[in-house]
């Protein structure tokens, strides 16, 4: 079965302007769940969405926004990019709570 | 507030040795353990995993062991080889919390 397909696998945006970037999840997945990992350091969650709705954020400002589609591909928009955006941005989609995720290798987005 | 952490940063193993990678964590109510192996320019790979109701896990060359007493989580891989060389995260999911919570992560060189 395909995995976690998230695209771009880079971006490079300039400092105000807006990123989008987009994950497809394991077929028959249903969570799509967004984490920022910055160079060196652990991940740090970021969005969950489950079949369609915002279930759960974590400490992220409003600029930080995404949406799960019918699909249930998931899309996360940061807005007003700032430099400490810089990072790679990881999706992970799962059958539900019980379950561990499966990752996307990641879109590495750099904000200059 | 509550977290995952690992104990060291990094740690430096000869090939064919036995590793031991360590965690704490401070959620009482976690039940759910993941442990994950992340490569250069790559997504977390799922390693093993374990419920609160076992205290010890078995997979082809890893070991998970957990301690709920003192909430302890380690890892161990037998007879560590250079492509085990990666950062590993210790992960954990509460009962109710649909979103895993990540330690900062070791980083594990294997010496040829």
């Amino acid at each position: 079965e395909a995995g976690v397909t998230q695209s771009p696998t880079h971006l490079i945006k300039t400092r105000g302007q807006q990123a989008t970037l987009r994950c497809s999840p394991i077929s028959g997945h249903t969570s799509v769940y967004w984490y920022q990992q910055a160079l060196g350091l652990g991940l740090q969650f970021l969005l969950w969405y489950d079949e369609g709705e915002e279930r759960n954020r974590g400490n992220f400002p409003p600029r930080f926004s995404g949406r799960q589609f019918p699909n249930y591909s998931s899309e996360l928009n940061v807005n007003a990019l700032e430099l400490e955006d810089s990072a790679l941005y990881l999706c992970a989609s799962s059958r539900g709570q019980i379950y561990g995720y499966t990752f996307g290798s990641g879109t590495r987005l750099t904000v200059v | 507030g509550e977290s995952v952490g690992l104990h060291l940063p990094t740690l430096s193993v000869q090939e064919g040795d036995n590793s031991i990678i360590n965690c704490a964590y401070s959620n009482s109510a976690s039940d759910y353990f993941i442990w994950y192996k992340q490569e250069s320019g790559k997504g977390p790979q799922f390693i093993i995993d374990i419920r609160s109701n076992m205290d010890k896990r078995q997979g082809q060359r890893v070991t998970v062991l957990l301690n709920k007493t003192v909430k302890h989580l380690s890892l161990q891989i037998a007879a560590t080889q250079p492509g085990d060389s990666a950062v590993y995260f210790c992960a954990e999911n509460g009962l109710g919390d649909y979103k895993l919570s990540f330690g900062a992560g070791t980083t594990v060189t294997v010496r040829a």
